[in-house]
């Protein structure tokens, strides 16, 4: 089955640094790969989509590459605030139904 | 526009007990989405419908669980009875079914098994 890992379970930078979180997944390609923001008590929100034929996207200060030679997709937020800190996680879709979630990164941006 | 609800927000219950999950989506929103994250695992899937009918229901733990959404409007997941290792937050999303296939998340329901 699918398994996703993501670089680690979290990430200390200092505001105003690039923070850069990392999704690896096993097996096949998904069709879209997705990275979703969570705060405590929150349900996951839809951040960026990008597909498997796409190299990069970019929305404000966030980026999502997919390479998937590597089967890896790495996302970006540019210039970090402390309002960034959240768990940020990795899903991938085959078509539109189910996703699969990575466990997630908590992104801490310290002042 | 009301995003996704879902009510409870926190249940507790002792095990052997039944307990109801309701999720109301996104009006209008065709396709609806049961998911479930246990203490210090990932977020997985359990089961999808497109308006009334079951889609997909191939992560559902076992035949304790028991979703339903008549009308194709708000949905129900009925856990009966409870057992300690179904405790954890249940999420509900839902989409329109149209590209780029956003699933919107309710803020979830906690379920404690005592």
């Amino acid at each position: 089955s699918q398994k996703i890992e993501q670089n680690s379970e979290a990430l200390n930078i200092q505001e105003g640094k690039t923070a850069t979180l990392t999704c690896n997944y096993t097996n096949y390609s998904p069709a879209y790969l997705q990275w979703y923001r969570q705060d405590p008590g929150r349900g996951p929100v839809f951040l960026l989509l990008i597909r498997e034929n796409e190299k990069e996207k970019r929305k404000e200060r966030l980026k999502v590459t997919f390479d998937t030679t590597l089967k890896q997709s790495l996302f970006h937020i540019t210039a970090s605030q402390p309002a960034d800190s959240a768990t940020y996680l990795c899903a991938l879709s085959y078509n539109t139904d189910k996703l699969i979630f990575g466990t997630g990164t908590r992104l801490q941006v310290f002042p | 526009e009301a995003g996704v609800t879902q009510f409870p927000s926190h249940s507790v219950i002792e095990k052997g007990q039944t307990v109801t999950l309701r999720c109301d989506p996104i009006s209008g929103h065709d396709n609806l989405y049961w998911y479930r994250r246990v203490m210090g695992k990932e977020i997985k899937f359990l089961l999808h419908f497109v308006k009334e009918s079951k889609q997909d229901e191939s992560g559902m733990p076992n035949n304790r669980f028991l979703a339903e959404r008549t009308g194709g409007t708000y949905s129900t997941l009925k856990v009966q009875p409870a057992e300690l290792e179904d405790s954890g937050v249940y999420f509900c999303a839902s989409s329109s079914g149209l590209y780029p296939y956003i699933q919107y998340f309710g803020a979830g329901t906690r379920l404690s098994v005592l």
